[in-house]
C-alpha cells in the first residue's frame, strides 16, 4: 500500500463550490498530517496542519480519521486563486507526500 | 520573513557530469532537508541532515548523491555522474525544533529544475 494516497483529480468547479479532497495512509506515514499547496513549478507551502478533533483556517477545513486512516481537505466558497494542486503530507520522520490533487476552479 | 534559497534556478547538464545544487536554509534552522520532483510525479523524500551528519536517506539517495554543509549558511547536494533520470526539480527544506510545530514545519525553497541530457 502507497505511503500516502490521494485522487489525483483533476477537480473542476465553479467559484464559490464547496469541494473536498480525501487522502488515506498508511502506518509507515502516521505520525502527524499536512496539507500543503503546490502551484504550478513551485515549492509547496504548507496550507494547514491536521489535527486529530479536526481543525479549521476560514474557508479550509481539515479532518483526520485515525480509525479509517483517511484524512480530508474541505474548502468552501472556493475562488480562482485556489487552483493549484493539493498535496496530503504525512510525517514519519521526514515529509512523506501523496501525488496531489489538481483543482482548478473556473469563473 | 525568513525564506530558504536556493542557486541555480535552473541547470543543464550532460549525463555523467557532475552538478552541485546550493541551497541556504534559514539562518536559525537545524534541521535540513533534500527533495526531488520528477515531472508529474510526487515530491519524494532524499535525505535529512542534523548536527553535520545524514540523518536519514532514502533509497533513492545512493554513491552517487552527496550532501554538504560546508560553511555556516550553505547546504550543498552533489550528484557525482548524472544519469537522464536526474533530471527533476530539487526541493532544499529547512525547520527547526524551536518551531510550534517542530521539525516538522518545514519551509521549502524556490527549487531547482535540473535537465540532464
Amino acid at each position: 500500500r502507497k505511503e500516502v494516497e490521494q485522487d489525483p483529480g483533476p477537480f473542476n468547479v465553479p467559484e464559490g463550490a464547496t469541494v473536498a479532497f480525501n487522502c488515506t495512509y498508511s502506518n509507515s506515514a502516521s505520525q502527524s498530517f499536512f496539507w500543503y499547496r503546490q502551484d504550478c513549478r513551485k515549492e509547496p507551502k504548507l496550507l494547514m496542519s491536521v489535527y486529530s478533533s479536526g481543525n479549521e483556517d476560514g474557508r479550509f477545513t481539515a479532518q483526520l480519521n485515525r480509525a479509517s486512516q483517511y484524512i480530508s481537505l474541505l474548502i468552501r466558497d472556493s475562488k480562482l486563486s485556489d487552483s493549484a494542486t493539493y498535496l496530503c503530507v504525512g510525517w514519519g520522520g521526514k515529509l512523506i507526500f501523496g501525488q496531489g490533487t489538481e483543482l482548478s476552479v473556473k469563473p | 520573513e525568513p525564506e530558504v534559497t536556493q542557486t541555480p534556478s535552473h541547470q543543464v547538464t550532460q549525463m555523467g557530469q557532475e552538478v552541485i545544487l546550493r541551497c541556504v536554509p534559514i539562518s536559525n534552522h537545524l534541521y535540513f532537508y533534500w527533495y526531488r520532483q520528477i515531472l508529474g510525479q510526487k515530491v519524494e523524500f532524499l535525505v535529512s541532515f542534523y548536527n553535520n551528519e545524514i540523518s536519514e536517506k532514502s533509497e533513492i539517495f545512493d554513491d552517487q548523491f552527496s550532501v554538504e554543509r560546508p560553511d555556516g549558511s550553505n547546504f550543498t547536494l552533489k550528484i557525482r555522474s548524472t544519469k537522464l533520470e536526474d533530471s527533476a526539480m530539487y526541493f532544499c527544506a529547512s525547520s527547526d525544533v524551536g518551531d510550534p510545530g517542530g521539525q516538522e514545519t518545514q519551509y521549502f525553497g524556490p527549487g531547482t529544475r535540473l535537465l540532464v541530457l
